[in-house]
């Protein structure tokens, strides 16, 4: 089945520093990247949406300076957390779909972000 | 927007089919109703999704109801690992930029031996 690669899967980073998560898909071609992040014991709350070659859409609320996303190829998006705080540690999760009206999403498997 | 709602919680014996409920009463006519599930410190996996028609694969069945304002999941016999986070999930096509997906708060489903 498709395969979603994110790395890290944790990180542990000084107040301050920035932080970069990759998404890969890699054995198919990803129109559209999501960005998710989640809180203990809660939802996943949708961050942002990036289409190959645009600029990502961010949802309400996240800070467009302070999540940078960008998805140059049809296989790969980052997420760089800039200037991290410890408010920003949460689990990271990215998701990839081919695209076409009735395609399902393929998740990566989270990155753990730990700001000290 | 179009929303979920979902139990809390549920429980199952091993063993034992379980069916996990889903109201979206506010769907759209081409919206498509996902279900994914969520392990602990993991990223979620897809388990089913359908249109109007009810859906089987070797995972589970997924029942719509006629006028899709709810569907249910169907895990014909739960085992312990069965047990995570389960999303009902709706593409919510009225946005203009693609597709997204928007998650609601999922049913914490718990097997017990």
């Amino acid at each position: 089945g498709a395969v979603v690669s994110q790395h890290p899967s944790r990180v542990i980073c000084k107040s301050g520093t920035s932080v970069k998560i990759e998404c890969r898909s890699l054995d198919f071609q990803a129109t559209t990247m999501f960005w998710y992040r989640q809180f203990p014991k809660q939802s996943l709350m949708l961050m942002a949406t990036s289409n190959e070659g645009s600029k990502a859409t961010y949802e309400q609320g996240v800070e467009k300076d302070k999540f940078l996303i960008n998805h140059a190829s049809l296989t790969l998006s980052t997420l760089t957390v800039t200037s991290a705080h410890p408010e920003d540690s949460s689990f990271y999760i990215c998701s990839a779909t081919p695209g076409g009206y009735d395609e399902k999403l393929f998740f990566g498997s989270g990155t753990q972000l730990s700001v000290l | 927007d179009a929303k979920t709602t979902q139990p809390n919680s549920m429980e199952s014996n091993e063993e034992e089919p379980v069916h996990l409920p889903c109201n979206h009463s506010t769907i759209s006519g081409t919206d498509y109703i996902h279900w994914y599930r969520q392990l602990p410190s993991q990223g979620p996996e897809y388990v089913i999704h359908g249109l109007t028609s009810n859906v089987n694969n070797r995972m589970a069945s997924l029942a719509i109801a006629e006028d899709r304002k709810s569907s249910t999941l169907i895990l014909h016999r739960a085992t312990l690992r069965d047990a995570a986070v389960y999303y009902c999930i709706l593409r919510d096509v009225g946005r203009n930029y693609g597709q997204n997906f928007v998650f609601g708060p999922g049913t914490r489903l718990s097997v017990l031996p």
